[in-house]
C-alpha cells in the first residue's frame, strides 16, 4: 500500500544534541509537510515542500530546519533541541497544494528530550 | 487569528449512545472542512470531509456530521457508538483567506466503554 512511513518512531536526545527526523512516501505527492504536536494541543505546521520549494511558517523557530533532497523523501533537522521541543512530529503529504486537498499523515516521530 | 475549536477534550461513552462532538471555527469567506481520526496506534486518517453541496456529509463507519455556516460549526455525530471508536478526533479547516494550509483543532479523547 502506497503509504508514508517516519523513522524512527521514538527518538530520545540530550539537550542541545542535533536530532534529524526522517519521512518517506509512496504516493508520489507533490507537497511535504511537518507538523509538530504536543499533548492535547492542536497539530502546528511548521514548513512544508511544494515540490523543492521551501515554504517556512512565520513563527517555526530558526532552530527547525528541512531538508527534501528528492520527491519521496523529506527531513526535519533540529539542530539545539531544547526542552520545549518535545513533542511528536508529524509528517503529511497532499497531491497539490489547495484547500481541498486530504492530508495523509504518517505515524509520527515522538521526540523526547532530557 | 483564524483558529478551530473542539468544545470537549474527552468524553466518555458507553456503547449504543450517541455521539456528538462539537467544532467551530473562526474563518471568513470559503471554508472546507474535515474530520480526521486517529485510532490507538495509528496514523490520523481521513474521516469525512465537507467541500460544497449538501451540508450533511457522511464518512466512513457510520459518521456524519453537518456544516452550519451561519454558526461556523461543523459538528460530527453517529447514533450508536462501538467500542472500536475509541480514538481521538480532530476537527481541520482550510479556507480561501487562509490559503491551502490545514488548521487543526486540539482533538477531542473518545473513550467507548464496553
Amino acid at each position: 500500500d502506497a503509504m508514508v512511513i517516519q523513522n524512527p518512531r521514538y527518538q530520545v536526545t540530550q539537550f542541545g544534541k542535533p536530532v534529524t527526523l526522517s519521512c518517506s512516501q509512496t504516493l508520489n505527492h507533490n507537497v511535504m509537510y511537518w507538523y509538530q504536536q504536543k499533548s492535547s494541543q492542536a497539530p502546528k505546521l511548521l514548513f512544508h515542500y511544494y515540490d523543492k520549494d521551501f515554504n517556512n511558517e512565520a513563527d517555526t523557530p530558526d532552530n527547525f530546519q528541512s531538508r527534501r533532497p528528492n520527491t519521496s523523501f523529506c527531513f526535519l533537522d533540529i539542530r539545539s533541541p531544547g526542552l520545549g521541543d518535545a513533542a511528536m512530529y508529524l509528517c503529511a503529504t497532499s497531491r497539490g497544494r489547495s484547500g481541498a486537498n486530504v492530508l495523509t499523515f504518517g505515524a509520527g516521530s515522538r521526540l523526547t528530550v532530557l | 487569528a483564524q483558529s478551530v475549536s473542539q468544545h470537549n477534550h474527552h468524553v466518555i461513552l458507553s456503547e449504543a449512545a450517541s455521539l456528538e462532538l462539537g467544532c467551530n471555527y473562526s474563518y471568513g469567506g470559503t471554508v472546507n472542512l474535515f474530520w480526521y481520526v486517529q485510532y490507538p496506534g495509528q496514523h490520523l486518517q481521513l474521516l469525512l470531509k465537507y467541500f460544497s453541496g449538501d451540508p450533511l456529509v457522511k464518512g466512513i463507519k457510520g459518521f456524519e456530521a453537518e456544516f452550519i455556516k451561519s454558526k461556523f460549526s461543523f459538528n460530527l455525530r453517529k447514533p450508536s457508538v462501538q467500542w472500536s471508536d475509541t480514538a481521538e478526533y480532530f476537527c481541520a479547516v482550510t479556507s480561501n483567506t487562509g490559503g491551502f494550509k490545514t488548521i487543526f483543532g486540539a482533538g477531542t479523547r473518545l473513550f467507548v466503554k464496553a
